[in-house]
């Protein structure tokens, strides 16, 4: 299957900056998925990149907040902007692989 | 739009009993594949097994098993001779076969917890 590193693992920030999760997959893959997680419940999906072309983003996430990068087929970056408490939670890139996905290990992000 | 249903929130198992986690789902495609996803404290989402709808034979991976009712659209895992290792929170998921369908669909989750 497909493995995917996923950075940072975990960070602390401060209210108002930005942080930019990187994920790199060690094969080509047509579409990565990035999903929020609140610690103890299910995965939200917050938009779907394709390379070459604009995220898609899901209901109640927008590009200015989280703008997405998919440069090739191997990579992509979620950026968190102007971030606030309630945006502390895990992050988790996925590509499909086979009949079902592989995700990265996750980032905790903690906003202070 | 599809929806995938975990009515147990939690569930608990003595070591090497066997557990059922219950999954129901609903959807108007006949062509889809259904997923059972582990989370360890980890956070690194393990796939469990999967199960694809046009099969009628239930999928099985080594102490996991599926009871997969088309009709009924429930998905339960089976997990037999439990171990300390699986606990964890179980995801179960649901995708579209339709090409370029890639997105899945999750349940809540169930917390699974085996007691020694």
């Amino acid at each position: 299957s497909a493995v995917i590193s996923q950075k940072p693992s975990r960070d602390i920030c401060q209210r108002g900056t930005s942080l930019t999760i990187q994920c790199q997959v060690d094969s080509q893959v047509t579409m990565m998925f990035w999903y929020r997680q609140q610690p103890g419940q299910s995965l939200t999906l917050i938009a779907t990149a394709n390379q070459g072309s604009e995220a898609t983003y899901e209901s109640g996430f927008v590009i200015d907040k989280f703008p997405i990068s998919r440069p090739n087929l191997t990579f992509s970056t979620l950026t968190v902007s102007n971030m606030s408490p309630e945006d502390s939670s895990i992050y988790l890139c996925s590509v499909v692989w086979g009949y079902g996905y592989t995700f990265g290990s996750g980032t905790r992000l903690t906003v202070v | 739009a599809q929806t995938v249903t975990q009515s147990q929130p939690e569930m608990s198992v003595q070591e090497a009993e066997t557990v059922t986690l219950s999954c129901t789902y609903d959807t108007s495609e006949s062509d889809y594949y259904l997923f059972w996803y582990k989370q360890p404290p980890s956070r690194q989402m393990i796939l469990v097994i999967r199960q694809e709808a046009y099969k009628q034979q239930n999928a099985t991976e080594n102490r996991f098993s599926v009871n997969f009712q088309k009709a009924a659209k429930s998905f339960s895992l089976k997990i037999s001779d439990s171990q300390l290792g699986d606990a964890a929170m179980y995801f179960c998921a649901y995708r579209s076969a339709r090409w370029q369908a890639g997105k899945s669909t999750f349940g809540d989750g169930t917390t699974l917890t085996v007691k020694p």
